[in-house]
């Protein structure tokens, strides 16, 4: 079974840019998960979709991240404009769905973002 | 507001040795809690967890007891291997799923 995937895997930017990061969950998977780690600290999550709708956006900060899920597959994060402290590694996951506490969420490798 | 509080690494233990990763956590409710495992070169996967009170997850040798009195959810193992060096997140959700958190993750280096 193929396991989430993210791209790009690597992406490096200057300041004021905007990036886009792209995730393809596992097949069949209905909630999926935005992450972002900073360096030295647990991944923070940002948004969590059920199908095609937002779950919890709570932590994302809408003024420059967004997210969508069309189709309720494949989803887009995207950064505008970036700043230095959004250098991070940004996680996907997914589940098939409901609470985590029985559904377990599986993660992609991660995009690590650069911004200079 | 929810939150985890773990120790804090990097641990570096001699092969066989006997392992406690401590961490608490702060949370409305009954959350449900959770250890992953993130192996060199390699994404976070889950390890174990434990939905309720007095509950003990274990997997591949590791344990953690779900204690409410202490608001504790310490991983141990008995005998750690070399293969077992990776960082370490507890973590907690909230009841409906619709919150998740981890703790900063503890760096553990086996040495033969």
């Amino acid at each position: 079974e193929a396991g989430v995937a993210q791209s790009p895997r690597y992406k490096i930017i200057e300041k004021r840019q905007s990036v886009a990061f792209w995730c393809n969950p596992i097949s069949g998977h209905a909630t999926l998960y935005w992450y972002q780690q900073i360096l030295g600290q647990g991944p923070k999550l940002l948004i969590q979709f059920q199908n095609n709708g937002v779950v919890d956006d709570s932590q994302l900060p809408k003024d420059r991240f967004s997210a969508e899920r069309l189709k309720g597959v494949d989803s887009t994060l995207k950064i505008q404009p970036a700043k230095l402290e959004d250098s991070a590694v940004y996680l996907c996951a997914s589940s098939l769905g409901g609470s985590p506490s029985y559904n377990e969420q599986f993660f992609g490798p991660g995009t690590r973002l650069t911004v200079l | 507001g929810n939150s985890v509080t773990q120790m804090e690494g990097p641990v570096t233990l001699s092969e066989e040795a006997f392992l406690t990763i401590n961490c608490t956590y702060t949370a409305t409710g009954y959350p449900s809690l959770f250890w992953y495992v993130q192996y060199p070169g390699e994404g976070l996967q889950l390890l174990l967890k434990a939905t309720k009170a007095d509950d003990k997850g274990s997997n591949k040798g590791f344990e953690a007891t779900y204690r409410k009195e202490t608001t504790s959810f310490h991983l141990e193992k008995g005998s750690v291997q070399v293969s077992d060096s990776a960082v370490y997140f507890c973590a907690l959700s909230d009841r409906n799923g619709n919150q998740f958190y981890f703790g900063t993750g503890t760096s553990l280096t086996v040495i033969p």
